[in-house]
């Protein structure tokens, strides 16, 4: 079965140094999510793809978070430089139906998320 | 803005018995989908049941069934016969048709004792 593969699972940094996720989507997926999810709360959505574009990335903080899916698969986020509030597991999930599809129930996949630790 | 409150941080049920997770949301669209997600410990989170608002049945999954209550906004999980596999965190989400982004509860923390 077809899942979301995300690396590292486990990531440590100190505050000020760049930390990187990657994210390779369920093949074939069109739109590609990543959720920030703080211990004891449920995810929240930081930057949506459709392909390669950005369409949403309103709660992203684009002074220190940056996010790419260059060729319409795999995708990077990137934080730079990390603050001790960064602490959290990072979620990427793909659905197979793209943004504009009105009215389509599609299901969002979760890969295992990658942790982060920022001392 | 779209809002999706859990008031049970906690629940927990003896196997076999059956529990219900309470979920409520505050919208002011028509057109929109709500699931019940589960995220097991150190496991990635799967999707459970979904239940689309323009349909007046309640969703039902094997040993998982919803009770949907559209004019109360509320959106309740009943899981039946209760195993030692269930126990996880649950979170409730609700999705505005035609957008993609969900929108997450707290989650309630399920405990089955033995």
């Amino acid at each position: 079965e077809a899942e979301v593969a995300q690396s590292p699972r486990y990531k440590i940094t100190e505050k000020s140094q760049a930390v990187a996720f990657w994210c390779d989507p369920i093949s074939g997926h069109a739109t590609l999510y990543w959720y920030r999810q703080i211990l004891g709360q449920g995810p929240e959505l930081l930057v949506q793809f459709q392909d390669e574009s950005v369409v949403d990335d309103s709660q992203l903080p684009k002074d220190r978070f940056s996010a790419e899916r260059l060729k319409g698969v795999d995708s990077t986020l990137k934080i730079q430089p990390a603050e001790l509030g960064d602490s959290a597991m990072y979620l990427c999930a793909s659905s197979l139906a793209g943004f504009w599809n009105r009215g389509v129930t599609d299901t969002q996949y979760f890969g295992p998320g990658t942790r982060l630790t920022v001392l | 803005a779209q809002t999706v409150t859990q008031s049970q941080p906690e629940m927990s049920v003896q196997e076999a018995e059956t529990v219900t997770l309470s979920c409520t949301y505050d919208t002011s669209e028509s057109d929109y989908y709500l699931f019940w997600y589960k995220q097991p410990p150190s496991r990635q989170m799967i999707l459970v049941i979904r239940q689309e608002a323009y349909k007046q049945q309640n969703a039902t999954e094997n040993r998982f069934s919803v009770n949907f209550q559209k004019a109360a906004k509320s959106f309740s999980l009943k899981i039946s016969d209760s195993q030692l596999g269930d126990a996880a965190m649950y979170f409730c989400a609700y999705r505005v048709g035609g957008a993609q982004k969900l929108v997450f509860g707290q989650g309630t923390r399920l405990t089955i004792n033995p």
